[in-house]
């Protein structure tokens, strides 16, 4: 079965510094691979997916990830926080042509000033 | 409006009632869902529809019935809820189902209490 852990409930990090949250996944062949970010009170905003190819993916806010099949991860990274990054992070999984996302039960950030 | 609308965005029910979720998306996708945001708990897919069918119902409990009259419009009908059922219900939409096209998009969510 399909499944998404992100084994860190929670970070903190100081503004400026760097980040990586981990993100690990179950599933027999190469899934589609997603981002997601929730401020407080809004809803799920994609910040970058993977379906194939290069397997540095750059998205919005200035985050990257890698997907590294050997490892079945899917780490997102940013080189320098901002405050306003403060939120939870979804990784997610797609099966190919299932419609169907499995999300991990995502990590917290929180930024220190 | 644009993007992925839901309303109410807050719900206070008694376990008795019946009331109904909104969702309007204005992106032109042809597939929409339904999840639930439980506390420590990861999103749950709950149902969802592809040009107005339902393709997906993840054994959700007959106490929660959607609708979707057309590919804009989903709603989320709840009757004899439990308090368990207190959750954030979140609608999303993407063009596909197919995996291809199935970046979602996600309304804001309904935060429903049940008393």
């Amino acid at each position: 079965a399909q499944s998404v852990t992100q084994p860190d409930i929670h970070i903190t990090v100081s503004e400026g510094a760097s980040l990586e949250l981990r993100c690990n996944y179950s599933y027999g062949a190469t899934p589609y691979l997603f981002w997601y970010v929730q401020s407080p009170g809004q809803g799920l905003q994609l910040l970058l997916k993977y379906f194939s190819g290069d397997t540095l993916v750059q998205g919005i806010k200035g985050f990257e990830a890698e997907f590294k099949r050997s490892q079945s991860s899917f780490n997102l990274r940013k080189p320098s926080v901002h405050w306003s990054d403060a939120a939870e992070y979804f990784c997610a999984v797609e099966g190919r042509n299932t419609g169907k996302l499995i999300f991990g039960q995502g990590t917290t950030l929180q930024v220190k000033p | 409006e644009t993007g992925v609308t839901q309303t109410p965005r807050h719900l206070v029910m008694g376990m008795t009632n019946k009331k109904s979720l909104k969702c309007e998306q204005h992106l032109g996708h042809n597939a929409m869902y339904w999840y639930k945001q439980s506390a420590k708990k990861p999103l749950e897919l709950m149902f969802v529809y592809s040009l107005e069918e339902r393709v997906e119902n993840n054994s959700v409990p007959s106490r929660f019935s959607p609708e979707c009259p057309n590919s804009s419009h989903l709603f989320l009908h709840l009757h004899t809820l439990q308090p368990e059922d207190s959750a954030l219900y979140l609608c999303a939409s993407s063009l596909s189902v197919l995996a291809a096209y199935n970046e979602q998009f996600f309304g804001p969510g309904t935060r429903l209490t049940v008393l």
